[in-house]
């Protein structure tokens, strides 16, 4: 069954907002992955955390591996109607669990 | 570069009857994932092959289905009989697993499949 929590469920945001996001489990994982989900489509792969504490970025998106272990967070700058779709959490441990997902709807 | 390769996009079918999904991971890749995805249930790992051999069938829902990967440029997950409750997209990933990004799972455009 589902490990990850994942928030917020939906986010409405104007256009030019930054969003943050973020995906919390009770138990350690090795990586982080952050997906994007668009309708009729399969996930795309984002961003890739391999170390505890590591930030990465990629373009407008930036995410971070909690020193914990347990928890990553996912933040948009400047945000477009582009960005508009489902953003996944991913974990690893011995196996692979997804979060429940975040609806992101971007207002012109 | 040809990213993963699905098929059929879209599958009705009637409840009883059997369905066949294929897939085709990324040329090199060694590692290869079916998921299921529905609202209530979100994204669940079925089966995943590593070098063509099934590594955790933990997922699978029951003996209605099963999963074979015949060699390393070709897989298929196969619903016999079918029933309405199977009802989802199912996605293929693949992945190359013993290399430095091993966890990087690629992901297919997914099997629509209704059964009534």
């Amino acid at each position: 069954g589902q490990q990850l929590n994942q928030s917020p469920q939906s986010m409405f945001i104007q256009e030019g907002e930054d969003v943050s996001m973020n995906c919390t489990s009770s138990s350690i994982f090795n990586t982080w992955l952050w997906y994007k989900q668009e309708p009729g489509e399969g996930p795309v792969l984002l961003i890739a955390l391999y170390k505890a504490g590591e930030l990465t970025s990629n373009g407008r998106l930036t995410a971070q591996f909690g020193i914990t272990r347990k928890d990553s967070f996912l933040n948009i700058s400047a945000s477009i109607p582009s960005d508009v779709g489902i953003y996944f959490c991913a974990g690893s441990r011995n196996q692979f669990y997804f979060g429940t997902g975040t609806s992101l709807t971007v207002i012109p | 570069d040809a990213g993963v390769i699905q098929s059929p996009r879209h599958e009705v079918t009637e409840m009883g009857q059997e369905v066949t999904l294929r897939c085709k991971p990324i040329s090199g890749h060694n590692s290869l994932f079916w998921y299921r995805q529905t609202m209530m249930r979100g994204l669940e790992l079925l089966i995943y092959f590593n070098n063509n051999v099934p590594i955790d069938d933990s997922g699978m829902p029951e003996d209605r289905f099963s999963a074979k990967m015949p060699n390393a440029s070709f897989s298929t997950l196969k619903i016999q009989p079918s029933e309405p409750r199977d009802s989802a997209v199912y996605f293929c990933a693949s992945s190359s697993q013993g290399l430095g990004r091993s966890y990087e799972q690629y992901f297919g455009p997914g099997t629509r499949l209704t059964v009534t």
